[in-house]
């Protein structure tokens, strides 16, 4: 079985400082890893996805995220968030050879000026 | 490409009442999906499709039908809504049945069931 736990539900952030949104995963076999995000009123779109080799995966707008196989983890990362990153962020696990993802509940990211 | 396509983006429906949400993708993708969005709760996977004929359960599939008789078309029937059906509600499509393939997510419909 594969679950997936988002630590924190919301995160507030001033402008230009750093974030770390937290995702814990669940399974005993090979995992591919996803980080989605939803800005007001849309849809979900890929952010990174983990699916092999560098732990340390690069995506769009600046974010990055690095798999932790011992922990469990895969952290999303950007070092300095602007207002536009303002969105809700859902983390997703795949894991052995299943098609079928499970969701996060999703990070809700506030950033204030 | 248009992408993934969802129509209506709002509904307002009474308890009882039947409708279909439609869900189109012009990328020829196999496997299609969809999700119901509720605050604090993510997305749960209501039906999915790997192909043209071929449907199956997800994780909240009780008063959804759906069908998927083209690569194209992926509808989602409610026979007889119920106010505990309102939500925000996604159609997804990915090229195959692969685990590490991204999903594309359709703009979503807003259902209000009264």
């Amino acid at each position: 079985a594969q679950s997936v736990t988002q630590l924190d539900s919301q995160v507030p952030v001033f402008e230009e400082a750093p974030v770390e949104l937290r995702c814990n995963y669940s399974s005993s076999v090979s995992v591919y890893l996803f980080w989605y995000v939803q800005y007001p009123n849309q849809g979900l779109q890929l952010l990174l996805k983990y699916l092999s080799g560098s732990t340390l995966v690069k995506g769009i707008n600046g974010f990055e995220a690095e798999f932790n196989k011992s922990q469990t983890s895969f952290h999303l990362r950007k070092p300095s968030v602007h207002i536009s990153d303002t969105a809700e962020y859902f983390c997703a696990v795949c894991a052995g050879g299943s098609y079928i993802p499970t969701f996060g509940r999703g990070t809700s990211l506030i950033v204030h000026p | 490409n248009a992408g993934v396509t969802q129509t209506p983006k709002f509904q307002v429906l009474k308890t009882g009442q039947s409708m279909t949400l439609q869900c189109a993708q012009d990328m020829n993708h196999e496997y299609m999906s969809w999700y119901r969005q509720d605050p604090g709760m993510g997305l749960r996977l209501i039906h999915y499709s790997v192909g043209a004929g071929i449907t199956d359960q997800g994780e909240v599939p009780n008063g959804y039908n759906v069908s998927r008789s083209t690569t194209e078309d992926f509808p989602l029937r409610l026979l007889s809504a119920a106010p505990s059906q309102t939500s925000v509600y996604f159609c997804a499509s990915r090229d195959a049945a692969g685990g590490g393939d991204t999903q594309y997510f359709g703009p979503g419909t807003r259902l209000t069931v009264l």
